[in-house]
């Protein structure tokens, strides 16, 4: 069974970098999928982030506007999220996914429990 | 605002049938690209209900089912029961931008 823990601060500042990282459990994340993150601001709808694949392919939501780094620990199997000059706007439920990509086509399954991240002074 | 368009809220007594569409374009289920659902339960994090369209992951009571036609996709529950009351997303692939995937808004389902 795969499993995902996220981890990282509850609250960053405004204008600080969010760092989170996922810990895969189950599976080898070397030996292939692509891994990501969906976030959910409290009480509204879910946004991909961006989503990776063996450190080699990366890609990101436009809308981050170059904030998001996605990578790849393989050694500790962990997959890792850095989100700069973050702002009240970027206080969400942040969750790790294993994007499970079939060509033209790919879903998330499964999900971390997720980790809320509050921007605030 | 989301590029896949859901309702907002729907609603439907215990035994009833309900279906929560979900509406793209040309760039994204109308190019082709397959629908993925998913449940999100009060308090949980979003499972996984079907993918590719159709498949339902196994331990998805077949109570659930999907189809997809056009730019448009649908997800129908069947037989609802309390414990499907939740937020449902759809979630498609755009062509717009290289390895874009997209979600729907999400629609609140409450059982009566």
């Amino acid at each position: 069974q795969v499993l995902l823990q996220e981890s990282g601060p509850g609250l960053v500042k405004p204008s600080d970098t969010l760092s989170l990282t996922c810990n895969v459990s189950g599976y080898s994340i070397s030996s292939g999928f692509y891994w990501g993150w969906v976030r959910q601001p409290p009480g509204k709808g879910l946004e991909w982030m961006g989503s990776i694949f063996r450190s080699r392919n990366t890609y990101y939501n436009p809308s981050l506007k170059g904030r998001i780094t996605m990578s790849v620990d393989t050694s500790k199997n962990q997959i890792s999220l850095r989100l700069n000059s973050v702002t009240a706007a970027d206080t969400a439920v942040y969750y790790c996914v294993r994007d499970q990509a079939l060509g033209a086509t790919n879903w998330f399954d499964p999900w971390g429990q997720g980790t809320l991240v509050t921007v605030s002074s | 605002q989301s590029v896949l368009t859901q309702p907002p809220s729907l609603s439907g007594a215990p035994g009833q049938s309900v279906t929560i569409s979900c509406t793209g374009s040309n760039s994204n289920i109308g190019a082709g690209y397959d629908v993925h659902w998913y449940q999100q339960l009060p308090g949980t994090a979003p499972k996984l209900l079907i993918y590719a369209n159709t498949k339902r992951p196994s331990g998805v009571p077949d109570r659930f089912s999907a189809s997809r036609s056009g730019p448009s996709a649908s997800l129908a529950i069947t037989g609802l029961q309390a414990e499907d009351e939740g937020d449902y997303f759809c979630q498609s692939f755009d062509s717009s931008l290289s390895g874009l995937r997209i979600f729907g808004g999400g629609t609140k389902l409450t059982v009566l």
